[in-house]
């Protein structure tokens, strides 16, 4: 079965700290995603990545940036969290095969309150 | 722009029916369209994958069905029970996005 997993369940932070979410995956999947969730606004995704080192924004990506620098883990920054980042976070990944928009596997997500 | 729809927003039933959720989308131009489960505070399972070639997928007492040219979608449940209680999202991927409808909380009455 494949595994993605989040680095943790909930968090709390301050206004003004750097925040780091982490999202490891065990499926050798090429693509990678970060999604945000929130009460009337659905699933939005923030940033995706295709390949180690690649990144492409989403729909909100103002007030994070991401990083791949190995195939399995793909982590989401914060990097001055704010009220209005207080949310649910949710990772996924996907194979890229057979034309490279496969099933797409979620983590637990991050449950993010901003103080 | 693609944007999804999922009718009804809410549904309850008594355990033992049988019963439809509907997704609708406005841009045929997809690759493929996934449903989840989603259980309150946790993160999404996939339920059913449909490529854009196919008409319909089953697993176990779930069976979805895509019609592409009219834009719909339906996720079939056969004989509900309590622990199918969840909220059933839809999403449809097409152009490097996938765009998510805002699901349908289920409640099954035992």
């Amino acid at each position: 079965d494949v595994k993605v997993t989040q680095s943790s369940r909930y968090l709390v932070k301050r206004t003004g700290e750097k925040v780091f979410l982490e999202c490891v995956q065990d499926m050798d999947h090429e693509n990678m995603f970060w999604y945000r969730q929130d009460p009337g606004l659905g699933l939005r995704l923030i940033y995706f990545s295709y390949d180690v080192k690649m990144k492409e924004k989403g729909d909100i990506p103002e007030g994070y940036s991401v990083s791949r620098e190995k195939k399995e883990r793909f982590s989401l920054i914060l990097e001055s969290a704010s009220t209005n980042q207080t949310s649910m976070y949710l990772c996924a990944s996907s194979s890229a095969g057979g034309g490279g928009y496969n099933e797409q596997f979620f983590g637990p997500g991050t449950r993010l309150t901003v103080l | 722009k693609q944007e999804v729809t999922q009718i009804p927003a809410a549904l309850s039933v008594p355990e033992g029916e049988n019963l439809v959720l509907n997704c609708s989308f406005t841009d045929s131009a997809i690759y493929n369209l996934q449903w989840f489960r989603q259980d309150p505070g946790k993160g999404l399972t996939s339920l059913l994958l449909i490529q854009s070639s196919q008409r319909e997928q089953t697993s176990g007492r779930l069976n979805a069905s895509l019609d592409k040219s009219s834009g719909r979608s339906t996720l079939y449940i056969a004989a509900s029970q309590p622990g199918d209680s969840a909220t059933y999202l839809c999403a449809v991927t097409g152009g490097f996005k996938t765009i998510f409808g805002a699901g349908t909380r289920l409640f099954v009455k035992a």
